[in-house]
């Protein structure tokens, strides 16, 4: 079993709708972040979060530390939000700063 | 230019051949790292370097070699170059500040005929 599993796998969207990825972890962290990346493109940082929640126009990103799981929405959605969203998190267990990847969500909106 | 910088961008290689992916980072972080992203797998580390002249294997080492003598470089080889190493590589580095942010380079993707 994976340490950062996320899910849905693929999902698929007509614009406007509300969305939301899920990912759960296995092992303390002191951080989780949620990554972006477009078709053939580069990988961005979106969120880093240690509790509660952040937002940054429409996305919003929730984590419960107890329950080892983190929520990323996106609000009326709209096709550029088209994109690979990813999950990691920084192990407590790690003395360094590699981070332990989940496996990507698909994201596709249409028009 | 400013940031995190792959060369080069695209790669064609055939089996057996030897070579070396670049990366450069100027905000003198002391951390890199190399991934390679394959489908279905996600991003796997194959190395990383905690500052200069320290180096240690990720997941995914065998048939790679890394170096950095300079803090900003932390060029990537592949000695013998096999198919199974077809894929696209990312080059990310990293300020220690406890949470681990990471920066991405905008990837190389590598073929190996």
């Amino acid at each position: 079993k994976n340490e950062v599993e996320q899910s849905p796998q693929n999902l698929t969207a007509q614009e406007g709708e509300f969305i939301t990825i899920n990912c759960s972890y296995s092992v303390g962290i002191s951080a989780l972040h949620w990554l972006q990346q477009h078709p053939g493109g580069g990988i961005v940082s979106l969120f880093m979060l240690s509790s509660g929640k952040k937002k940054h126009g429409r996305l919003i990103a929730t984590i419960n530390i107890q329950e080892k799981h983190s929520s990323l929405h996106i609000t009326a959605s709209h096709p550029r939000d088209s994109a690979v969203y990813i999950c990691a998190v920084s192990p407590l267990s790690y003395n360094t700063d590699k981070l332990i990847f989940g496996t990507g969500t698909r994201l596709q909106v249409f028009p | 230019d400013a940031g995190i910088t792959q060369s080069p961008r695209y790669k064609i290689t055939e089996t057996g051949r030897q070579v070396t992916l670049m990366c450069h980072q100027t905000w003198s972080h002391s951390y890199m790292f190399w991934y390679r992203q394959d489908l279905g797998h996600g991003l796997r580390l194959i190395y990383y370097s905690a500052a200069a002249d320290i180096t240690d294997k990720g997941e995914v080492p065998d048939g790679y070699v890394v170096s950095r003598s300079k803090t900003e470089n932390f060029p990537l080889t592949l000695e013998s170059a096999t198919r199974s190493q077809t894929s696209v590589y990312f080059c990310a580095s990293s300020d220690w500040t406890g949470y681990n942010e990471q920066f991405f380079g905008p990837g190389t993707r590598l073929t190996v005929l």
